[in-house]
C-alpha cells in the first residue's frame, strides 16, 4: 500500500514568488491536513480538506491556501512568499476528519525562501 | 494557552533501559484522542500510539505504552528497552472534539537521545 506522497521534496524560492506543493494521500483516505513545521513555532496546523471541502483552518494569513481534488489529492499554495515561510511542510492523511485515529504523514516538502 | 505541554526539551537514556516522556493536555471536550508521533532526523512523522478519552485501559503497541491519567490530564509515553534507533524527536498530540473543531494539535516535542 503506497504511503503519502509529497512533491517536491525540496524547493528554493525567492521572496515574492508563489509556490504550489502537492500531496497524494493513502488510497481510501479522504482527509488531508497540512502542517507547517519550523524550529521556533513547532508544528502549526494550516488547514484540512475532507471530500474536497475545507473543514478546518489554522491561524495563517490568506496567502496560504489549498484545495482538494476528487481523487483526494491536495495542493497547497503560498503566494507572495516571505522569508518566514521557510519551513518543512507536512501533509497528513487519515480516514476520518482531524486524524481521528492517527495520521499517516508524508516525508514533507522543505521550502527555503531566499 | 498551551493545550499540549511537553516539558522536557531533551532526554537521555541508556540503551536497553526504559524512558518516560511527559505530556499534559488541556481540553473541555469529553471526547478526544491522544497520540504520540516519532520524527527521526529524516523528517517523516511516524504514528506510534493512540489513546481515546473513553478507553479504560492504557494503550500499548510493542515497546510503546501510553500512561493515561485522565484526572491529571496526562498522557506520558513509556518506551521500554530503548534502542539506538529510538533517538528522535517525539511529539504528543491531541485531537479535540467539537469545541476544538476536531483539529489535531501538537506539543513542542521532546528530543530523545539513546546512549550506547
Amino acid at each position: 500500500k503506497a504511503g503519502v506522497t509529497q512533491t517536491p521534496r525540496y524547493l528554493i524560492k525567492t521572496r515574492g514568488q508563489q509556490v504550489t506543493l502537492s500531496c497524494s494521500p493513502i488510497s481510501g483516505h479522504r482527509s488531508v491536513s497540512w502542517y507547517q513545521q519550523t524550529p521556533g513555532q513547532g508544528l502549526q496546523f494550516l488547514f484540512e480538506y475532507f471530500s474536497e471541502t475545507q473543514r478546518n483552518k489554522g491561524n495563517f494569513p490568506g496567502r496560504f491556501s489549498g484545495r482538494q481534488f476528487s481523487n483526494s489529492r491536495s495542493e497547497m499554495n503560498v503566494s507572495t512568499l516571505e522569508l518566514g515561510d521557510s519551513a518543512l511542510y507536512l501533509c497528513a492523511s487519515s480516514l476520518e476528519i482531524g486524524g481521528a485515529y492517527g495520521y499517516t504523514f508524508g516525508s514533507g516538502t522543505r521550502l527555503t525562501v531566499v | 494557552a498551551q493545550k499540549i505541554t511537553q516539558t522536557q526539551p531533551g532526554m537521555f537514556v541508556q540503551e536497553k533501559e526504559a524512558v518516560t516522556l511527559d505530556c499534559t493536555y488541556d481540553t473541555s471536550d469529553p471526547s478526544y484522542g491522544l497520540f504520540w508521533y516519532k520524527q527521526p532526523s529524516s523528517g517523516e512523522m511516524i504514528f506510534l500510539i493512540y489513546q481515546g478519552s473513553y478507553d479504560q485501559q492504557n494503550a500499548t503497541e510493542g515497546r510503546y505504552s501510553l500512561n493515561f491519567q485522565k484526572a491529571r490530564k496526562s498522557a506520558n509515553l513509556v518506551i521500554s528497552a530503548s534502542q539506538l534507533g529510538d533517538s528522535a524527536m517525539y511529539f504528543c498530540a491531541m485531537r479535540e472534539g467539537p469545541t476544538g473543531g476536531f483539529k489535531t494539535i501538537f506539543g513542542a516535542g521532546t528530543r530523545l537521545f539513546v546512549k550506547a
